[in-house]
C-alpha cells in the first residue's frame, strides 16, 4: 500500500497569502496518478487537481499544483477567504489511499 | 450524475452496516463508471473502502476485504455497501463515489453528501 504524509498537519496564514502544501508517497506514484480535493466541514470533499498538476473544471487559476514520483505540492497563490479548509492529497497509480490531510486556517 | 446514500445512522457493535447508494443521471449498469464506496471517521481522513464494476466485479481495500460486500440492483439504479462484524471504529461518513476506473481520470469528481453511520450500543 502506497502510504502519503501530509504537512504540514495545519497551516495557519492570512488571506491574500502564499500557501504550499506538500504530500509525500511511500514509494513512486504510479504515472503520477495524485490528486488534490478540498474539503469544508460539513461537506463532500471537491476535486481540485488530478494527474498531479491538470485543474479540474471550474478550479480557479490560483491553485496549482506539481510534483511527480514521490513528491507532490499544491500552491494556492493568493489565499481567498472561501480557501480555508482541509486539503486531502491522494494516489491512484496502485489501488487507492489519501494522505491524512492538512488544515489550512486563518492566521 | 448525482448520488444520494441512505440507511441506517445507527448500528450495534458486531453487527452489519449497510448503506444503500441512489444513482441518477446514469446507470450503475453502463461502462461509464466504477461505483466506490468512501468513509470518513470523525475528525479524520478518508478511505477507500472498494468499487463495483457493471460486470459484477468488485475490489476491495485489503484492509476491510474480508468484511465487505458491495453489491448492485440495477432495477433500483442502486448499490450497496455492507459492513460486517462492526465496532466502533467503523463510524464514519459513508460517500457513494462513481470513478472511471483507470487513468489519469480514475478520480472522484462527484460526491454524494454522505451518510453518517455510528456503531454503538
Amino acid at each position: 500500500e502506497i502510504v502519503l504524509t501530509q504537512s504540514p498537519g495545519t497551516l495557519s496564514l492570512s488571506p491574500g497569502e502564499r500557501a504550499t502544501l506538500s504530500c509525500r508517497a511511500s514509494q513512486n506514484v504510479g504515472g503520477n496518478y495524485l490528486a488534490w480535493y478540498q474539503q469544508k466541514p460539513g461537506q463532500a470533499p471537491r476535486l481540485l487537481i488530478y494527474g498531479a498538476s491538470t485543474r479540474a473544471t471550474g478550479i480557479p487559476d490560483r491553485f496549482s499544483a506539481s510534483g511527480s514520483g514521490t513528491d507532490f505540492t499544491l500552491t494556492i497563490s493568493r489565499l481567498e477567504p472561501e480557501d480555508f479548509a482541509v486539503y486531502h492529497c491522494q494516489q491512484h497509480g496502485n489501488s487507492y489511499t489519501f494522505g491524512q490531510g492538512t488544515k489550512l486556517e486563518i492566521k | 450524475l448525482q448520488l444520494q446514500e441512505s440507511g441506517p445512522g445507527l448500528v450495534k457493535p458486531s453487527e452489519t452496516l449497510s448503506v444503500t447508494c441512489t444513482v441518477s443521471g446514469d446507470s450503475i449498469s453502463s461502462s461509464n463508471y466504477y461505483w466506490g464506496w468512501i468513509r470518513q471517521p470523525p475528525g479524520k481522513g478518508l478511505e477507500w473502502i472498494g468499487s463495483l464494476y457493471y460486470s459484477g466485479s468488485t475490489y476491495h481495500n485489503p484492509s476491510l476485504k474480508s468484511r465487505v460486500t458491495i453489491s448492485a440492483d440495477t432495477s433500483k439504479n442502486q448499490f450497496s455497501l455492507k459492513l460486517n462484524s462492526v465496532t466502533a471504529a467503523d463510524t464514519a461518513v459513508y460517500y457513494c463515489v462513481p470513478h472511471r476506473g483507470k487513468g489519469a481520470t480514475d478520480v472522484f469528481d462527484v460526491w454524494g453528501q454522505g451518510k453518517m453511520v455510528t456503531v454503538s450500543s
